[in-house]
């Protein structure tokens, strides 16, 4: 069965705390993507991954750090230094430049 | 920079057609979408275009591109209940390794 899976569905976290999102993908693509939507708002791109152990900021990288040790996974951790992390985080992933497919989210609320 | 805008909110009656808008600023644009997204999960591509192309057929969706007037809309021929969700217009432009630029979403409410 292939697709991008992400988890936890719902995360909760304390204030000071990283914590880590998982996004897996067996659908052998190169690119590999995070996005934060936000209530009312389009997704905004944090962070992206065109192959293995290389990486680049998207438009709203401060306060997230990311991995690519293997394809097939794309962590994002969200650290203490952002400051408003509350929100509906999509992973996404593309075989190609024409088209990103996306994982079903982890919706992140800070207690 | 690359903007993308749509309208809020679209109410139709099941049956009839629905005609989402999209307008973006970016004119080296080379791909785009549309993307479904229903209540707490992720998108679904629905569609895409090239930028050379002035429409689209995909069953009942047609997308239509001005590419003068930077315009780009979805039609969904006799929507039905399940229609109902938040559809997403997006970009992509040469040199961008395939990034999205997303528009906030155009929510569409199916009544019977």
């Amino acid at each position: 069965d292939g697709g991008i899976t992400q988890s936890p569905k719902y995360l909760f976290r304390k204030e000071g705390q990283n914590v880590t999102l998982s996004c897996e993908q067996n659908l052998n693509h190169d690119a590999m993507y995070w996005y934060r939507q936000d209530p009312g708002q389009g997704l905004r791109l944090i962070y992206y991954s065109q192959i293995v152990n290389d990486f680049q900021k998207g438009d709203i990288a401060e306060g997230y750090s990311v991995s690519r040790e293997k394809k097939e996974s794309f962590p994002l951790t969200v650290t203490s230094a952002q400051k408003n992390p509350t929100a509906f985080y999509l992973c996404a992933s593309s075989p190609d430049v024409q088209k990103q497919f996306f994982g079903p989210g982890t919706r992140l609320t800070v207690l | 920079g690359e903007d993308v805008e749509q309208s809020l909110f679209l109410s139709v009656r099941e049956g009839d057609s629905s005609v989402i808008n999209c307008t973006y600023t970016d004119s080296s644009s080379t791909y785009l979408y549309w993307y479904k997204q229903e209540p707490g999960a992720g998108l679904q591509l629905l569609t895409y275009i090239f930028s050379n192309m002035d429409m689209k057929q995909d069953q009942r969706l047609t997308v239509l591109l001005n590419k003068k007037d930077k315009h780009l809309s979805l039609r969904i021929a006799d929507t039905q209940t399940g229609d109902s969700a938040i559809y997403f217009c997006a970009e992509t432009y040469t040199g961008t390794a395939s990034k999205l630029t997303f528009g906030t979403g155009t929510r569409l409410q199916v009544t019977l």
